[in-house]
């Protein structure tokens, strides 16, 4: 079964250092996703991109946060400056098979710790 | 600002007994809403879905039930097991103005006590 696959799974970085999140979408999906879940806290969303350009953003990803998808299949979460308030589980998603809407699959995560 | 709401943080079922999540939403732009498991250490599964012609899905175990007018689904689970024992999110879209936008709830722990 074709899957959403993230590297690392566990990220510890110091306050101030950039970090890159990398994740595989399904190979024939076309919508991308990163979402985020602080530790106690829901799931939520920080931003979808298509068709190579940000398509939405939550308020969330402000001037620190940036996605890129340099090679048509990795998918990347770049965090600046990091601070420690942006520990948290990073998810990664894809969606859209072409034929429509379908519901987004979801990577396994990426543990991100800000020391 | 809530969109999606799930005002149980958590659950308690006799193994099975029947599990019923609810799931509240504000934006009447919603016009498809999900269902996603999720175990710890893992990321979210996709588990059922209902289009706002409907107001019911099923599959296996599991029903999903919408009510536009109150703004309401919930979950239905029939029996619930064991291995159901996870975080439940709700999840809702606007695919007419925000095709690709999913807004997750804040989730409902459900134990499924054998």
């Amino acid at each position: 079964e074709p899957e959403v696959t993230q590297t690392p799974s566990h990220q510890v970085t110091q306050m101030g250092q950039e970090v890159i999140l990398r994740c595989v979408p399904i190979s024939n999906h076309l919508y991308f996703y990163w979402y985020r879940q602080i530790l106690g806290q829901k799931v939520e969303f920080l931003v979808s991109f298509y068709n190579n350009e940000i398509s939405e953003k939550s308020e969330i990803f402000d001037d620190q946060f940036s996605v890129e998808r340099p090679d048509g299949s990795n998918f990347t979460l770049k965090i600046r400056s990091t601070k420690l308030e942006d520990s948290a589980m990073y998810f990664c998603a894809s969606s859209g098979g072409g034929g429509g809407f379908t519901e987004a699959f979801f990577g396994q995560g990426t543990r991100l710790t800000v020391v | 600002d809530q969109q999606v709401k799930q005002n149980s943080p958590s659950l308690s079922v006799q193994e099975g007994r029947i599990s019923i999540l609810n799931c509240d939403y504000t934006n009447s732009m919603f016009d498809y809403f999900l269902w996603y498991k999720k175990y710890p250490a893992e990321g979210p599964t996709f588990l059922i879905s209902i289009s706002s012609i409907k107001d019911k899905n099923e599959d296996g175990r599991f029903t999903v039930f919408l009510n536009k007018s109150a703004k309401h689904l919930s979950l239905h689970i029939v029996p619930s097991q064991p291995g159901d024992s996870a975080v439940y999110f709700c999840a809702a879209s606007a695919l007419k103005t925000s095709y690709d936008k999913v807004i997750f709830g804040p989730g409902t722990s459900l134990s499924v006590i054998p």
